[in-house]
Parts: C-alpha cells; structure tokens; sequence
C-alpha cells in the first residue's frame, strides 16, 4: 500500500543550524501539508503546498520557515536557524484533493521527524 | 477560539469492553468533515474513520464507529471489544469545505487511551 516517507527519522542539530526535513507524499496525491507536535501536546498546522506553491500557512510557519518540492517527488520543510523552541515531531502528509463531496480530504501521514535542538 | 474539543485527557478501559472517546467541534460552516486518528506510542498518525457533515448514518470501519450528533456538534468515537493495541493517543480532527473555508484539517488536544487486561 502506497505510504508517506520522511528522513530522518531522528535529527539532532545545535541551536541556530539549518534543517532539512525530507518527504516523499504518495505518488498521486496533489496536495502537501507540514504539521508539527510538540511532545505530549496537539498536532499544530504549519503549511500546505499545492500546485508548486504554499495554499495556506499558519502564524507558526514564519519566515524561518521554507517548503519547496524540488523534484516532483520530494517535499521538504526547511528551517533556517533553529530554535530550542523548534524542538517538536514534525509530521508530512499528502491527500488526493480537498474537493467536498468527492473526497474526504482524509490525509495520510508519514511517521514523522522528530527534531531535538540543542 | 478552539474548533475541536477533546475533554478526556486520559481514559481507561477493560480489554474486550468498549470505550467512547468524546469529541465537540465548533463551525458555522454547513459543509464539513470530521476524522479521527490514532498515534500509537510509535509517533505515526493512522487514519481511524471519517465523517461528513451531510452523511446521514454514522460512519463505521470496523471496531471503530463514529456516533454523530449534528445538532450538538459532537463526534464521538466508539471502540468496540478493546484490544491491549488499542492503547494510544486519540485524536480528532475537523477540515471545514465551503468557501472561504479551510480545508486544512485542524486537531484536538487528543484522549490518551489505556487498555487493561
């Protein structure tokens, strides 16, 4: 059954460093999200991708933040200078579409990234 | 203001009962969805069951079935005949569908479930 990857799986990095989170959505999905959770509390939005480029974005996702999808195939969630504050299980999903009625709009998760920052 | 409300922090259940894990959501929008998903001690999110808005039965997969009170803007979900795998982090989640609408699900703080032997 066609599955969301992310790499890594754990990544350790010291405050203020570059991060790249990977994604590889399901191949016939056309939309993109990034969610992140820090430990014991909700799953928080960050952003969605659609057609090459950001649909929505919450307050969290600031300009330390990036998503692009190089290849067709990979997505990725960049963080410019992270933060201690960064430190979270970040979450990539891909759904078919978010037309109502014709899809549930139900996203598929991948296992998740879990970032420390020290 | 909170879309979702999940009040039961923690709950427990005998293995083989069942157990409902509540959940009120909040729009104005007349064209919604409703999901629950399951987060294992493992981290990954696992689809459970959907519901739409103008759905007029529950929506059932399984051991899993959703009861769905419209007028009071809940959607509980219902685990039938727990299993010790049950145990895990419960959350649900609305994405709203008309215009000017988000589609972009929004979750809950989630209910911690336990499964006894």
């Amino acid at each position: 059954e066609p599955e969301v990857t992310q790499t890594p799986s754990h990544q350790v990095t010291q405050m203020g460093q570059e991060v790249i989170l990977r994604c590889v959505p399901i191949s016939n999905h056309l939309y993109f999200y990034w969610y992140r959770q820090i430990l014991g509390q909700k799953v928080e939005f960050l952003v969605s991708f659609y057609n090459n480029e950001i649909s929505e974005k919450s307050e969290i996702f600031d300009d330390q933040f990036s998503v692009e999808r190089p290849d067709g195939s990979n997505f990725t969630l960049k963080i410019r200078s992270t933060k201690l504050e960064d430190s979270a299980m970040y979450f990539c999903a891909s759904s078919k579409g978010q037309d109502y009625g014709r899809d549930t709009g139900e996203l598929f998760f991948g296992e998740g990234s879990r970032l420390t920052v020290l | 203001a909170q879309k979702i409300t999940q009040t039961q922090p923690g709950m427990f259940v005998q293995e083989k009962e069942a157990v409902t894990l509540d959940c009120t959501y909040d729009t104005s929008d007349p064209s919604y969805g409703l999901f629950w998903y399951k987060q294992p001690s493992s981290g990954e999110m696992i689809f459970l069951i959907y519901q739409g808005s103008y759905d007029q039965q529950n929506a059932t997969e399984g051991r899993y079935s959703l009861n769905f009170q419209k007028a009071r803007k809940s959607a509980n979900l219902v685990i039938s005949a727990s299993q010790l795998g049950d145990s895990a982090m419960y959350f649900c989640a609305m994405r709203e569908g008309s215009t000017g609408g988000s589609y972009i699900p929004t979750f809950g703080r989630g209910t911690s479930l336990i499964v006894h032997p």
